[in-house]
């Protein structure tokens, strides 16, 4: 399979307790993109790397959120302290990253967040 | 004011039926417009571009209205397969949000037999 990955699927997860996500984007994509989905709304944009250069952060990505892509590969989205409102499904999403602003952008399948 | 606003639905209509989404964005300064579609706890995923000129997929019709700031998604013969959520979503070029996605909440379709 040569899709975006997501790892892992499912996390419950305990008030409090850190979690982190891990992406993988299709390969030689350059452009990784993270966005959080709540049930009944549309996917709401959180940040995005150009290679492994953090471009751009949403007022949603509060202090207790990090994303990382260290080799401009694989990237990882922190989230500590959790919180019950952080409940959600976070979508990773990658692109070509040739110059067009129109790219289509190809999602994972998601990590399907529970904070108890 | 939501950025991207959609008429959340449900739409429930039989097989063969046509329907017509809605949309409505509030950049002016949005260049590029989508449709996703998602299924029940899947990924969005591309269903196709919407162009000025109107654009068409087989039983798939997007328009654009720049003036209005309006979208729409028709879909003719509608199939049980159709059935999901319809996203509509936009892009702003400019910066730093390169290919940043804008989604709308979504319209649910239910097609039935």
């Amino acid at each position: 399979d040569t899709g975006v990955s997501q790892d892992p699927r499912h996390k419950i997860t305990k008030r409090g307790q850190n979690v982190t996500f891990r992406c993988d984007p299709i390969s030689e994509h350059n452009r990784l993109y993270w966005y959080r989905q709540t049930l009944g709304q549309g996917p709401e944009f959180l940040t995005y790397f150009q290679n492994e250069a953090q471009l751009e952060k949403s007022r949603l990505l509060s202090d207790r959120f990090s994303a990382e892509r260290p080799k401009g590969s694989f990237s990882t989205l922190e989230i500590q302290r959790t919180e019950q409102g952080d409940s959600a499904m976070y979508l990773c999403a990658s692109s070509p990253g040739v110059g067009r602003v129109w790219e289509t952008q190809y999602f994972g399948p998601g990590t399907r967040l529970l904070v108890l | 004011r939501k950025e991207v606003e959609q008429d959340p639905g449900p739409f429930n209509v039989p097989e063969g039926a046509t329907v017509a989404f809605n949309c409505t964005y509030s950049n002016s300064a949005s260049q590029s417009f989508f449709w996703y579609r998602q299924d029940c706890r899947k990924e969005p995923k591309l269903l196709m571009s919407v162009y000025s000129s109107g654009n068409e997929d087989g039983r798939f019709t997007a328009q654009l209205n720049r003036a209005s700031q309006y979208i729409s998604l028709l879909i003719r013969d509608s199939k049980l397969s159709d059935s999901a959520t319809y996203l509509c979503v936009v892009t702003n070029a400019g910066g730093t949000s390169y290919g940043k996605l804008t989604f709308g909440q979504g319209t649910i379709l239910t097609v039935h037999p």
